[in-house]
């Protein structure tokens, strides 16, 4: 079982539109979570941190589920320019307290006119 | 203006070159990240180095060899690479034991002729 996963998608989302979507981890004890945006041929940029309380940033919401070891994205009043890979990160955990970055394999989102 | 550094951009080169790419981060971090990215492929992790040591090498072929002189600084090695090998590699560099993102260099883009 991989260690972080997501939905591949693509989520094809008209403009205007919210689209959210979840990433599952498999470690109980993973500390830090977050989800970055990655562009085409372009690095992972970091989007947002996610908090236990949930948070959100703009038109961007975050929420974790610990009970369910899931992490959330919600993408509301959607931009073309939103269009993106969007990678789930967890951080830490017994085997891993030193803090090593297991990434999921991303999941595309493209926004339509 | 990114805090990690990563050099060259673009590099072509042959199957029996040998060729080195620069990793350098200026954000006091204390782990650094080799991850490839084929085209349309997930982020793998290649190497992990923490405080200078590798703490992780994810079955990569010899032909790739990591080299972390100091904390700032990450370089990997090629030799005799293969056309399979053409990708994106990304540098990241992070601060284990805190509950901070990583920072991803902008990529060096190889192609393997």
């Amino acid at each position: 079982r991989k260690e972080v996963e997501q939905d591949p998608g693509p989520f094809n989302v008209p403009e205007g539109a919210t689209v959210a979507f979840n990433c599952t981890y498999s470690n109980s004890a993973s500390q830090s979570f977050f989800w970055y945006r990655q562009d085409c041929r372009k690095e992972p940029k970091l989007l947002m941190s996610v908090y236990s309380s949930g948070n959100e940033d703009g038109r961007f919401t975050a929420q974790l589920n610990r009970a369910s070891q899931y992490i959330s994205l919600l993408i509301r009043d959607s931009k073309l320019s939103d269009s993106a890979t969007y990678l789930c990160v967890v951080t830490g955990g017994t085997t891993d307290s030193w803090g090593k970055l297991q990434f999921g394999a991303g999941t595309q989102v493209v926004v339509t006119p | 203006e990114t805090g990690v550094t990563q050099t060259p951009r673009h590099l072509v080169m042959g199957m029996t070159n040998k060729k080195s790419l620069k990793c350098e981060q200026h954000l006091g971090h204390n782990a650094m990240y080799w991850y490839k990215q084929s085209a349309k492929k997930p982020l793998e992790l290649m190497f992990v180095y923490s405080l200078e040591e590798r703490v992780e090498n994810n079955s990569v072929p010899s032909r790739f060899s990591p080299e972390c002189p100091n904390s700032s600084h990450l370089f990997l090695h090629l030799h005799t690479l293969q056309p399979e090998d053409s990708a994106l590699y990304l540098c990241a560099s992070s601060q284990v034991g805190l509950t901070t993102e990583a920072f991803f260099g902008q990529g060096t883009r190889l192609t393997v002729v």
